[in-house]
């Protein structure tokens, strides 16, 4: 069974840090990797995924994740936080195989504080 | 959002009745999907189509339909047996069902039963 778990509901972080929103995943062989942001009353937007190849990705708006197999995680980062990126942030994995389903965490919402 | 329209933004239905969402794209996109956001579980699957003519259940399925006639279009009908049809409703689609296929999400539309 596919599983994504996003540890934290709520994260706040100062302008101009760094952060990182977590997530771990349970699939079963090679996962596909994806973030979403979500703006209040909005769709979802796609941020980047983690399909092979380098586990460091780069992002719209200056996101990146990284794809660490051994921890099953795919945290996303951002080194200087803006507060326009205060929004709801979506993980979500697709097994290699199998239905072609998206499973989604339950979102963590960030907050930058100015 | 771009190429993914949702219409109504907001609509309200009175129990015992069904309404119907309407997702276009114009992405040229073969699959298409139903989501249904609720406050603190993510998104679920309803209904996705890989191609026209051809759909298949999602998670949810009970007291929805679709259909798919048209390439850009993949309306849902909420019908009376769904028990708890209040929710945030969003469509997606991607160029294909590949698992390394990214889903793009409409702006959504938000249902509330009176």
């Amino acid at each position: 069974a596919q599983s994504v778990a996003q540890p934290e509901d709520q994260v706040n972080v100062a302008e101009g840090n760094p952060l990182t929103v977590k997530c771990t995943y349970s699939v079963s062989g090679n996962p596909y990797l994806f973030w979403y942001v979500q703006y209040p009353n909005r769709g979802l937007q796609f941020l980047l995924k983690y399909i092979t190849g380098d586990n460091l990705v780069k992002g719209s708006y200056g996101f990146e994740a990284e794809f660490n197999k051994s921890q099953t995680s795919f945290h996303l980062k951002k080194p200087s936080a803006l507060v326009s990126d205060s929004a709801l942030y979506f993980c979500a994995v697709r097994a290699l195989t199998g239905a072609n389903n998206l499973f989604f965490g339950t979102g963590t919402r960030l907050t930058v504080i100015p | 959002d771009g190429g993914i329209t949702q219409s109504p933004k907001y609509l309200f239905r009175k129990e015992g009745q069904n309404v119907t969402l309407s997702c276009e794209q114009n992405l040229n996109h073969d699959a298409m999907y139903w989501y249904r956001q609720d406050p603190g579980q993510g998104l679920r699957l309803i209904y996705y189509s890989q191609i026209v003519n051809d759909f298949q259940k999602g998670d949810i399925a009970e007291g929805y339909s679709v259909s798919r006639e048209k390439k850009e279009s993949f309306p849902l009908t909420v019908t009376s047996a769904q028990k708890n049809p209040t929710a945030f409703y969003l469509c997606a689609s991607s160029p294909g069902d590949r698992g390394t296929d990214t889903q793009y999400f409409g702006p959504g539309t938000r249902l509330t039963v009176l």
